[in-house]
């Protein structure tokens, strides 16, 4: 079947560790994202890359990072730079040019204590 | 983008239709309407999209008024499965990654 895998579902860390999400999708799609929501909130843009070796910065990326050396694979890093963690955290990805119709992995609820 | 307006929740009969209605006014000519649903702990799904005319497809219609200043999802059937957070998008399609979800409607599908 085909899709975005995210891994894993729920992830605890300790104050002032990284932590690094995986996002792999087998959809073929050039252009992947990563969203942020916070209780009762909407989505926020992190990162998004159009492309292999390529990515830009979102709404929020301020103690996040990301790489794009894989076509099928985003990962996303929370440092330690980022203020609050701890969150709900989304990937997506989408066709070049149709970053309207994205398809959504399951997330990664991510608890800093 | 242009804003949209959802109500902040509805009810719904298990097994009647679900009008989901959302107001776009400042819509631009080129600018399509897009509804996603987001059920709880789970990421958000596509549901339907379009410009001006009507759209049907598995999950839902797409209703779009003439003036295009707002619009309403249709659920034909709905299910306790269709109990979710609806949102409401109005944008260009583009490359730019950014897609903008509000508050949307809480959906209660109701026995």
């Amino acid at each position: 079947d085909g899709g975005i895998t995210q891994s894993p579902k729920y992830l605890f860390r300790k104050e002032g560790q990284n932590v690094t999400l995986s996002c792999e999708q087998n959809l073929n799609h050039d252009a992947m994202y990563w969203y942020r929501q916070d209780p009762g909130q909407g989505l926020r843009l992190i990162y998004y890359s159009q492309i292999v070796n390529d990515f830009q910065k979102g709404d929020i990326a301020e103690g996040y990072s990301v790489s794009r050396e894989k076509k099928e694979s985003f990962p996303l890093t929370v440092t330690s730079a980022q203020k609050n963690p701890t969150a709900f955290y989304l990937c997506a990805s989408s066709n070049r040019g149709r970053s309207t119709e994205a398809f959504f992995g399951q997330g990664t609820r991510l608890t800093v204590v | 983008d242009a804003k949209t307006t959802q109500p902040t929740s509805m009810d719904c009969a298990e097994g009647r239709a679900a009008n989901l209605p959302c107001n776009h006014s400042t819509i631009s000519g080129n600018e399509y309407v897009y509804w996603y649903r987001q059920i709880h702990s789970q990421g958000p799904q596509y549901i339907i999209h379009g410009l001006k005319n009507n759209e049907t497809n598995e999950m839902a219609s797409l209703i779009i008024t003439e003036d295009r200043k707002s619009s309403t999802l249709i659920l034909p059937h709905a299910t306790l499965r269709d109990t979710a957070v609806y949102y409401c998008i109005v944008r260009v399609p583009s490359n730019t990654g950014k897609l903008i979800f509000g508050q949307g409607t809480t959906l209660q599908v109701k026995p």
